[in-house]
C-alpha cells in the first residue's frame, strides 16, 4: 500500500544528544514537510523540501537540520540545539504540478519524541 | 507564519447533534483542507476545497471554501461516537507551497 512510514514511533533522547527520525514516502511525491505538534496548539512547519537535494526552513527551524538526498527519503535530525525537543513530529508530503503543490497533504503516523 | 483561528476550541456534544466548526486567516488561500486526528495519529484528510465557494460533502461531512477565499467551515450531521478526535483546518497560501493549520477543534459525542 502507498503512503508515508515514520520511524521510531517513539524515542526517548538524554539532553544533548542528536536523533534522527526517518520519513519515507512511496507516493512518489514531490515535496515533503516536517511539522511540529504541541498540546493545544496546531501544526508548526519545520523543514520543507521541494524537489531532491533542496530544502527550505519553515516557520520553526531552529534546532533542526534536514536533507533530501532520495526522492522517497526526508529525515529530520533534532540537535541539541533545540531547546524544548520533547514534541509530537509529524511528516508529510504532496504532489505537484506545474510547480505548486496540489493541496493534498498526507500525514505519517507520527514519531513522538521525549527527552529525558 | 500566517495565524489561522479555528474555532471552537472544543466542543461537548450528544450522539446524533450536528456540528459546525471554522477556519478564518487574514490572508487569501487558494486551497482549505480539513484533517481528523485521533490520539497519537497523524492527521487523516478529510475534505479538499479549492475553489472559492466551493461546497463539498463526504458523508455526513460538509466543508465549505468562503467567497472571500479567507474562511473556511466543516459541518458534520448526525453526530457518532466515532467522530471523536481533533479537527484540523489548513491553507494553503496562493502561490506558495506552503501549508498553515489552525489550533484544532476537540470533538467529544456523548453516547
Amino acid at each position: 500500500d502507498g503512503g508515508i512510514t515514520q520511524s521510531p514511533k517513539y524515542l526517548f533522547r538524554k539532553e544533548g544528544q542528536n536523533v534522527t527520525l526517518s520519513c519515507e514516502q512511496n507516493l512518489n511525491h514531490d515535496a515533503m514537510y516536517w511539522y511540529r505538534q504541541d498540546p493545544g496548539q496546531g501544526l508548526r512547519l519545520i523543514y520543507y523540501s521541494q524537489i531532491v537535494n533542496d530544502f527550505q526552513k519553515g516557520d520553526i527551524a531552529e534546532g533542526y537540520s534536514v536533507s533530501r538526498e532520495k526522492k522517497e527519503s526526508f529525515p529530520l535530525t533534532v540537535t541539541s540545539a533545540q531547546k524544548n525537543p520533547t514534541a509530537f513530529y509529524l511528516c508529510a508530503s504532496s504532489a505537484r504540478q506545474g510547480g505548486i503543490n496540489t493541496g493534498e497533504l498526507f500525514f505519517g503516523e507520527g514519531s513522538r519524541l521525549t527527552v529525558l | 507564519g500566517q495565524q489561522l483561528n479555528q474555532s471552537p476550541q472544543s466542543m461537548f456534544i450528544q450522539e446524533g447533534e450536528d456540528v459546525s466548526m471554522n477556519c478564518t486567516s487574514s490572508s487569501i488561500f487558494n486551497t482549505w483542507l480539513w484533517y481528523k486526528q485521533d490520539p497519537g495519529e497523524g492527521p487523516v484528510l478529510l475534505i479538499a476545497l479549492y475553489k472559492a465557494g466551493e461546497l463539498t460533502s463526504n458523508g455526513r461531512l460538509t466543508a465549505q471554501f468562503g467567497i472571500t477565499r479567507k474562511d473556511s467551515f466543516l459541518n458534520i450531521s448526525a453526530s457518532i461516537p466515532s467522530d471523536v478526535g481533533i479537527y484540523f483546518c489548513a491553507g494553503q497560501l496562493n502561490n506558495f507551497n506552503k501549508f498553515y493549520f489552525g489550533s484544532g477543534t476537540k470533538l467529544n459525542v456523548k453516547p
